[in-house]
């Protein structure tokens, strides 16, 4: 089992509709839990974080944290072809400098 | 704009060159990072700084030596790489306050192509 997974994709969406990503990990220490996102040829670039179990709201995003069932969950809401990349999940496995292990990413692509 | 920056953007290097990554960031980040990413795959990491000493080596081949001559500067020096080395090297910086909670954030990653 790999320590953190997701679906490859690719994801389709409609333009303005709701985008789910989702990440299951394995660590259940784990305690801190970001989503990146990667366009083609670009770093990644941190979107959301998250710790506690629940939602989280930032704009169009909200982050979703079920520790009971390690799964983690990002919402897009109102998908835009901008929103068009790769989404990586992470998951934290240290305290101080971290160590972050990634999921194989999810391609999203918002069709308008 | 990410306040970390990567020089060059992009390199080509034969089998026997020596050449240096170098990362610098001054948003105060005691711990700095390198990551390996190959195409259509994650981030995988490499090395880890922790207030200027070294406390991460995921099992990395000698051919890559990592240097962090003070809190703002991280270079990763290349010797002897192989074609298969070719990827993107992102350099990382985040707080080193003792949470689980400090956030990653990613240069915009030097191309690497060895030939």
């Amino acid at each position: 089992q790999k320590e953190v997974e997701q679906n490859s994709g690719p994801l389709s969406v409609p333009e303005g509709a709701i985008a789910s990503l989702n990440c299951t990990y394995s660590d259940r220490g784990s305690q801190s839990f970001f989503w990146y996102r990667q366009y083609s040829g670009k770093s990644p670039e941190l979107i959301m974080f998250i710790y506690s179990n629940g939602d989280k709201e930032d704009g169009r995003f909200t982050a979703q944290l079920n520790k009971a069932s390690q799964y983690v969950s990002l919402l897009i809401r109102d998908s835009q072809p901008s929103d068009s990349a790769t989404y990586l999940c992470a998951v934290n496995r240290g305290q101080g400098a971290q160590k972050l292990v990634f999921g194989q990413g999810t391609r999203l692509t918002i069709n308008p | 704009d990410t306040e970390v920056t990567q020089t060059p953007k992009h390199l080509v290097m034969g089998m026997t060159n020596k050449k240096s990554l170098k990362c610098e960031q001054h948003m105060g980040h005691r711990a700095m990072y390198w990551y390996k990413q190959k195409a259509k795959k994650p981030p995988e990491l490499m090395f880890v700084y922790s207030y200027e000493k070294l406390s991460i080596n995921e099992s990395v081949p000698s051919r890559f030596s990592p240097e962090c001559p003070n809190s703002s500067l991280l270079n990763l020096h290349l010797h002897a790489l192989q074609p298969e080395d070719s990827a993107l090297y992102l350099c990382a910086s985040s707080q080193d306050s003792p949470t689980s909670g400090n956030t990653i954030y990613f240069g915009e990653g030097s191309w690497l192509t060895v030939v």
